[in-house]
């Protein structure tokens, strides 16, 4: 069974240009997370969805960042502009919780390691 | 304040040897506890967790950890070391009754197996 699904995995970009990170959860899952991993602020939960509505955006760092999750089985995380600062790396992750903690596991993606020059 | 700490940023271990892996929270009521290691350019993946019930839990590759609510620990341990059990280890709690927005993790306490 497929995991956690998250293009692209490497982004080098200008400061200034538009990104986009995807992810597919994996199938039946009805909660979607987005992480930012950095050494200095280690873990942060940007935001996070259940049964596609958005739950609770405040890690988004800034208006600049957006989320959204069309339908089930995809979401996308929105950097416009982007900074040097938002240099980390973005992990989605999925989970089954039937309206409450559930399981109280996550699947992670592998992350997609952003660069802004 | 809801807070997890690792305190230690690298353990070493011989491999063979007993590691542990230590984790104090604070964290109101009684918490949800997980364990999750990360290997190198790879997503974190779930050890173990502690729900409620028997206070030494068992998870993934031979790891366990111990519930200890008097010293608000959840300290994960292994009896023999692998090299390949070289990662990154978080530890993370929730309050019961929280949502996902609560589930906090630790800094991380990258672990190194020597042979």
């Amino acid at each position: 069974d497929a995991g956690v699904i998250q293009s692209p995995r490497h982004e080098v970009t200008e400061m200034g240009q538009e990104v986009t990170l995807r992810c597919k959860p994996i199938s039946g899952h009805d909660y979607l997370f987005w992480y930012r991993q950095t050494m200095m602020r280690g873990l942060e939960l940007l935001i996070y969805f259940n049964n596609n509505v958005p739950i609770d955006d405040s890690g988004m760092p800034e208006d600049r960042f957006s989320a959204k999750m069309p339908n089930a089985s995809f979401s996308t995380l929105k950097i416009q502009p982007s900074e040097p600062r938002d240099s980390a790396v973005y992990f989605c992750a999925s989970s089954l919780g039937g309206g409450g903690w559930g399981s109280g596991e996550l699947f992670f993606g592998e992350g997609s390691r952003l660069t802004v020059l | 304040a809801q807070s997890v700490a690792q305190p230690e940023d690298q353990v070493n271990v011989a491999e063979g040897n007993p590691l542990t892996v230590k984790c104090t929270y604070s964290v109101s009521g009684n918490p949800y506890l997980f364990w999750y290691v990360q290997y190198p350019n790879r997503g974190l993946q779930f050890l173990l967790k502690y729900i409620t019930g028997d206070n030494l839990v068992k998870g993934s590759y031979g790891f366990e950890a111990e519930f200890n609510k008097s010293q608000t620990s959840f300290h994960l341990k292994k009896p023999s070391a692998l090299v390949s059990d070289s990662a990154l280890y978080f530890c993370a709690a929730a309050s019961r009754g929280g949502g996902y927005n609560k589930l906090i993790f630790g800094a991380g306490t990258r672990l190194a197996v020597h042979p």
